[in-house]
């Protein structure tokens, strides 16, 4: 079945500093791949959307400029959270769209803490 | 606005229960309704629904979409404790972009 891997699963970092998280397709092409971000009980918000060899789609109010995102190949995305604050902890999902069944697989999820 | 409503929010039943977990929505150029169970992590995908009628069916688990009245149903049948996690709804548009439901948490006791 389709797998996506998503590394690292947490990070603690200092608040000023920038954090890269990778998400990996690992059996399948991702022409597009989504991120989201997750507060606690609450649902999963769509920040982007990551298209392979072009400019990502971020939805209303998320910065793109706190939230680069880059996807090269067609089986890797990643976000870099810059100069990140406490306020950026958060849980980060990948999700990434498998062309053969039109299911969409999520990453394991990564928990950024910005201390 | 598109939107994806999930009832209830919460839900303990005890075990052995059956539980229906409920999906309305409104959302333009619907493609697919997709279901998810969440644990402590990502979430793991239950149910793919396309079709309007059509049952889906794993173990306990069913679902089934009426893309008439838009909203789809999950059932959880003789329930065990492992069933405890948020349940998520989502709806997936023509344009691939997917619009999840607030969960509903549901808690099985023993």
């Amino acid at each position: 079945g389709a797998v996506v891997s998503q590394h690292p699963s947490w990070v603690i970092c200092k608040s000023g500093t920038s954090v890269k998280i990778e998400c990996r397709s690992l059996d399948f092409q991702a022409t597009t791949m989504f991120w989201y971000r997750q507060f606690p009980k609450q649902s999963l918000m769509l920040m982007a959307t990551s298209n392979e060899g072009s400019k990502a789609t971020y939805e209303q109010g998320v910065e793109k400029d706190k939230f680069l995102i880059n996807h090269a190949s067609l089986t890797l995305s990643t976000l870099t959270v810059t100069s990140a604050h406490p306020e950026d902890s958060s849980f980060y999902i990948c999700s990434a769209r498998s062309d053969r069944n039109y299911g969409y697989t999520f990453g394991s999820g990564t928990r950024l803490t910005v201390v | 606005e598109d939107k994806v409503v999930q009832s209830p929010l919460s839900l303990v039943v005890h075990e052995g229960d059956t539980v229906t977990l409920n999906c309305s929505y409104e959302v333009t150029n619907f493609r697919s309704l997709l279901w998810y169970k969440q644990e402590k992590k990502a979430p793991t995908f239950l149910f793919m629904l396309t079709s309007s009628g059509i049952e889906k069916k794993s173990g306990r688990l069913s679902s089934i979409l009426d893309k008439k009245e838009l909203f789809s149903i999950l059932n959880i049948t003789a329930t065990q404790t492992g069933d405890s996690a948020v349940y998520l709804c989502a709806v997936v548009r023509r344009d691939d972009k997917i619009i999840f439901g607030k969960g509903t948490r549901l808690h099985i006791l023993p």
